[in-house]
């Protein structure tokens, strides 16, 4: 299977702090997208990194790709309690014209 | 509120029945594509259709029918299923071809029961 595996399967932090969530993939990729799902809803995507790029940002968000060990994380800093989710990661392999969602990661902000 | 949005929310039948799941997007997007997703799973893609052509089939069996009438309708029609078919099921969206190169927007999905 080409899904990423992503680590840790769960996450419980204070609110305010930060939080570190981690994907590995197979093989080389175009890109990775990360998406977040609250319960009940669909997902959302937050943010696209592109295999020539190392590092993005978005608000409170922060992706950094490292091709050479097949691996991504996202940061979220400054939690909040609406961070309470899952979080994807989707690998865009070359070889494949589809993303595949990683195994998530459920992350709860606790008050 | 999302911008593609999935009819009904629910649904409960009973593995003689006949029903479609319905999505639409506004947005001008070119590629649809339809997922399923088990509890504490990942979303895993069913169908791809990239201008109203079914592009992706991912050996989904064929009690599943997909359907694209227009570029902004997207059916599933569900016939003779069985009770593991149990599961949210996700439509999404995306801009033009090219599916992985792009993000996807995604409806809030349909949770479908099997008696």
């Amino acid at each position: 299977s080409q899904q990423g595996e992503e680590d840790p399967q769960a996450l419980s932090i204070q609110e305010g702090e930060n939080a570190t969530m981690n994907c590995s993939y197979k093989t080389s990729i175009n890109n990775l997208q990360w998406y977040r799902q609250n319960s009940g809803r669909g997902l959302v995507h937050l943010i696209l990194i592109r295999s020539n790029e190392r590092e993005k940002h978005s608000g409170r968000l922060r992706v950094t790709l490292d091709t050479s060990k097949k691996s991504s994380s996202l940061l979220i800093t400054a939690s909040r309690a609406a961070d309470t989710a899952s979080y994807f990661c989707a690998p865009a392999y070359s070889s494949a014209s589809k993303i595949i969602f990683g195994s998530g990661t459920r992350l709860s902000i606790r008050p | 509120d999302t911008e593609v949005t999935q009819t009904p929310k629910h649904l409960v039948m009973g593995m003689t029945n006949k029903k479609s799941l319905k999505c639409e997007q506004h947005m001008g997007h070119r590629a649809m594509y339809w997922y399923k997703q088990k509890a504490k799973k990942p979303p895993e893609l069913m169908f791809v259709y990239s201008y109203e052509k079914l592009s992706i089939n991912e050996s989904v069996p064929s009690r599943f029918s997909p359907e694209c009438p227009n570029s902004s309708l997207l059916n599933l029609h569900l016939h003779a299923l069985q009770p593991e078919d149990s599961a949210l099921y996700l439509c999404a969206s995306s801009p033009e071809t090219g599916y992985s190169n792009q993000p996807q927007h995604f409806g809030d999905g349909t949770r479908l029961s099997i008696l």
